[in-house]
């Protein structure tokens, strides 16, 4: 079956770096996604990883995926005040010959000044 | 251009009423998909289009009927709707293959009153 968890809230200093991890069940996913929720706005893709890779750098953005534990993580380096949202992992998967994504529960992310 | 333009932002509507949202990405995507997103919840898939016809149907009611008249655009017909439907319907978007990633609009916040 499809499961995506992570942890609901993660608080961390300005300035300091945001780790927040993410287990999915789906063995047969090939793509593993980071998506950022503001309030009342919509989902902006941040960063995705191919299932064959183990790290992934973008900026202040680093993905890391450990296949064998299903485990994904998603360190933003140097937190600022505008990182300030929900994070959501999301695994992708074919059914029926289509696809969808499936969504962690979110990860809301709290700088504290 | 990454765009998934959704109208309208802001919906209110009567249990006896018949609307439409609509959905709308000019990046030659041949998935468009809708997705329900409850409060403090993750977004759960409802549909997906692949190359203008329904591929995917998650048991949805059928007080929701999603149409694609072409390949930019995807509508989702409410009628009859329910308080509890209240929710933001997010419209998303990608090439149509697993490796491949995936646009979400800023969606519709519907309310039934």
């Amino acid at each position: 079956g499809e499961d995506v968890e992570q942890s609901l809230f993660l608080s961390v200093r300005e300035g300091d770096s945001s780790v927040i991890n993410c287990t999915y069940t789906d063995s047969s996913s090939t793509y593993l996604y980071w998506y950022k929720q503001e309030p009342g706005a919509g989902l902006q893709l941040l960063t995705y990883i191919f299932s064959n890779m183990d790290m992934k750098q973008d900026q202040r953005l680093t993905v890391l995926l450990n296949k064998k534990d299903k485990h994904l993580s998603l360190r933003i380096a140097d937190t600022q005040t505008g990182d300030s949202a929900i994070y959501f992992c999301a695994e992708r998967h074919i059914r029926r010959g289509a696809d969808g994504l499936t969504f962690g529960k979110g990860t809301h992310l709290i700088i504290q000044p | 251009d990454t765009e998934v333009t959704q109208t309208p932002k802001h919906l209110v509507m009567g249990m006896t009423n018949k609307k439409s949202l609509k959905c709308e990405q000019h990046m030659g995507h041949r998935a468009m998909y809708w997705y329900k997103q409850k409060a403090k919840k993750p977004p759960e898939l409802m549909f997906v289009y692949s190359y203008e016809k329904l591929s995917i149907n998650e048991s949805v009611p059928s007080r929701f009927s999603p149409e694609c008249p072409n390949s930019s655009l995807l509508n989702l017909h409410l009628h009859a709707l329910q308080p509890e439907d209240s929710a933001l319907y997010l419209c998303a978007s990608s090439q149509g293959q697993v490796n491949t990633e995936a646009f979400f609009g800023q969606g519709t916040r519907l309310t039934v009153v």
